[in-house]
């Protein structure tokens, strides 16, 4: 089946560091990709997406390419600082009529000053 | 701009009680669902519903139901509370299509002692 595989937190930067978070994904067919983020005491947003292959999301300087012949999405950001902390959650879908989402165990980031 | 409301945000229950977690949603969205997030699993898909009286299981439906009588609400039911129900409970919607933004509410932590 589909699934989704992020790679194990925490992640520990300082303020100012690149950050990259990997994201592998397996599917049966051709899936939009996500990236939500959650911060400390709330629900998930959506960071952002990318519906096809080739597409790169990108958002509050955080961007993702949709690899199709590598099969990732991995999130990079050039410059984190410290109100990037949250967890970071890879997710696919088909949308369609029931539109699920199928998600990674979520990464951990911790920027320190 | 979306907004999906969990009625609870921290309820403390006893083994055994009837426990009701309310969701709404003001985007006549039609798919919602409920996941369960927990540290070092993510977010399993509990229940969805793409319509109004419709609902299909998902991932971990074991002691859970749920309610969709208005296209609006989403109730998620645990007919027996058990300590391992123990987690934090998360609501989306969605429209119906590919690649649409998933919405989150902002959570409803429950511990069940």
């Amino acid at each position: 089946g589909d699934s989704v595989t992020q790679m194990e937190g925490p992640v520990t930067l300082s303020e100012e560091a690149f950050l990259t978070i990997n994201c592998t994904y397996t599917a049966t067919g051709y899936p939009s990709l996500f990236w939500y983020v959650q911060y400390p005491g709330e629900g998930l947003q959506l960071l952002l997406k990318a519906t096809k292959a080739d597409d790169k999301g990108s958002n509050k300087g955080f961007e993702a390419t949709y690899r199709k012949e590598t099969t990732s999405f991995h999130l990079e950001k050039g410059s984190v600082q410290v109100s990037d902390s949250a967890v970071y959650f890879c997710a696919l879908n088909y949308g369609g009529a029931t539109n699920k989402l199928i998600f990674g165990t979520g990464t951990l980031l911790a920027v320190q000053p | 701009d979306v907004k999906v409301t969990q009625s609870s945000r921290y309820l403390v229950k006893r083994t055994g009680e009837k426990v009701f977690l309310e969701c709404v949603q003001d985007m006549d969205h039609e798919n919602m669902f409920w996941y369960r997030q927990d540290p070092g699993l993510g977010l399993r898909l509990i229940y969805f519903s793409y319509d109004v009286k419709m609902k299909e299981k998902g991932d971990i439906p074991e002691g859970y139901s749920v309610s969709r009588e208005k296209k609006e609400r989403f109730s998620l039911i645990l007919e027996s509370a058990s300590t391992n129900q123990t987690s934090m409970y998360l609501c989306a919607s969605t429209p119906v299509g590919r690649g649409n933004t998933i919405y989150f509410g902002e959570g409803s932590w429950l511990t069940v002692v």
